[in-house]
């Protein structure tokens, strides 16, 4: 089917590798921050997500770190698999409970 | 999570004309959201329905054009009225988590206008 993405920023890794994916957020008093994964022909699906008063959360494969001075979110996903190829966002989780969607990052894992 | 299902998960239409789409939720949830996501784009909210009330839209986005209906808390629809190609994206519902953080997708409705 027709992918998602065609034009989003695009990061290739070698399977095994480790991936980060970086993403730039816009509103200070945003509370929650989310990561979704997004293959194509589908809905986004919830990955992990981090109150705004930690910095590092750590779940299965995937790490995510904020840095609140710059505002910044990355995902870090270790040993990356072929099943990680799919569109990546951020969502900040604003002050008036409404998500906030960055641009999206593709992540595309060849052997 | 809630699983969530959208009808119809494609079509191609003609211009002008309207679309109405469905989407289910396995159980009982307050709010849910509307979501345009153009080729190629990232998910731009277009509006949170709860049940019992009006529809509250973002900016940009207005009831004549994306009418919305939430008849109970499990149910709601969106049309897309008087299409034009510019109006050919993917369209998501959503409905908060337990936790009311993350929101869970349902599988999107790919609408084409010719």
């Amino acid at each position: 089917g027709e992918s998602v993405g065609l034009h989003l920023p695009t990061l290739s890794v070698q399977e095994g590798d480790n991936s980060i994916i970086n993403c730039a957020y816009s509103n200070s008093a945003s509370d929650y921050f989310i990561w979704y994964k997004q293959e194509s022909g589908k809905g986004p699906q919830f990955i992990i997500d981090i109150r705004s008063n930690m910095d590092k959360r750590q779940g299965q494969r995937v790490t995510v770190l904020l840095n609140k001075t710059v505002k910044h979110l990355s995902l870090q996903i270790a040993a990356t698999q072929p099943g990680d190829s799919a569109v990546y966002f951020c969502a900040e989780n604003t002050d008036t409970d409404k998500l906030i969607f960055g641009t999206g990052t593709r992540l595309q894992v060849f052997p | 999570s809630a699983v969530i299902s959208q009808k119809p998960s494609r079509d191609i239409c003609q211009r002008g004309t309207s679309l109405t789409i469905q989407c289910q939720v396995d159980s009982q949830v307050t709010m849910m959201f509307w979501y345009r996501q153009q080729p190629g784009q990232s998910l731009t909210l277009i509006a949170t329905a709860n049940q019992g009330s009006e529809a509250t839209y973002e900016s940009g986005f207005v009831i004549d054009k994306f009418p919305i209906s939430r008849p109970n808390l499990t149910f709601s629809t969106l049309t897309v009225s008087n299409m034009s190609p510019e109006d050919s994206s993917i369209y998501l519902c959503s409905v908060e988590g337990a936790r009311d953080t993350e929101a869970f997708f349902g599988q999107g409705t790919r609408l084409t206008v010719v």
